[in-house]
């Protein structure tokens, strides 16, 4: 099992560009989650998606869209890019049904010049 | 919401010796108290966690307090090894929820050969 698998690892946009950042889990579970990562700062969730079909903001929403496109995958999508979303970007899964743990992708070190 | 500080944001500690790092937070409905590690390049790991209804909890060379009266916790590594190196996570939230929980700003630990 490859867990949680975030595509791409490193990625540099201009101001204003769009991408979007995949992520997709093998282990069958229910929620799945976007966090952001700065330095001294932690984890700040942006958005959730609880089960296939919903998808809930979390802290730090603005300037995001999410897809929960099946129950093994969970993209976020940046608009138009600003710096401040300069980030490490961290997709995660969990299954509450077992347990709280969160599983974390390797994260997308994100630079927007 | 819910406030989670985190002491001290780095720490170097000489292989063999222990490791403590601190964690208080706000909010007295928080029942759930995990730790993650988080090594280079690679996404957090959960390695313990405790829930309000127990004051102590070991795994191995680790072990985790909790002080709910006061609204601090704590991570105890023990006989540390250059592996421990990493940054470590404190985290406060309800029992169930993930999308709830709120992360500290983090330690990264240093270990001394």
């Amino acid at each position: 099992n490859a867990g949680v698998t975030q595509t791409p690892k490193f990625q540099v946009l201009k101001t204003g560009q769009s991408m979007t950042l995949q992520c997709a889990q093998d282990m069958n579970h229910n929620s799945m989650y976007w966090y952001r990562q700065d330095p001294g700062m932690g984890l700040r969730l942006i958005y959730y998606s609880a089960s296939e079909g919903t998808t809930d903001k979390g802290e730090v929403p603005n300037g995001y869209n999410v897809s929960r496109l099946n129950k093994r995958e969970f993209s976020l999508r940046l608009e138009s890019a600003a710096p401040s979303q300069t980030s490490v970007y961290f997709c995660a899964s969990s299954d509450l049904r077992t347990g709280t743990e969160l599983f974390f992708g390797s994260g997308t070190q994100l630079s927007v010049l | 919401g819910e406030n989670v500080e985190q002491h001290p944001s780095t720490l170097s500690v000489q292989e063999g010796d222990s490791a403590v790092i601190k964690c208080t937070y706000s909010d007295s409905a928080s029942n759930y108290f995990p730790w993650y590690k988080q090594e280079l390049g690679k996404g957090p790991q959960l390695i313990i966690d405790i829930r309000s209804n127990v004051g102590e909890k070991k795994d191995q060379r680790i072990a985790v307090t909790l002080n709910k009266t006061a609204k601090h916790f704590s991570l105890h590594i023990t006989e540390t090894q250059p592996e421990d190196s990493a940054v470590y996570f404190c985290a406060a939230g309800p029992n169930f929820g993930n999308e709830k929980l709120t992360f500290g700003t983090g330690t990264r630990l240093t270990i001394i050969p």
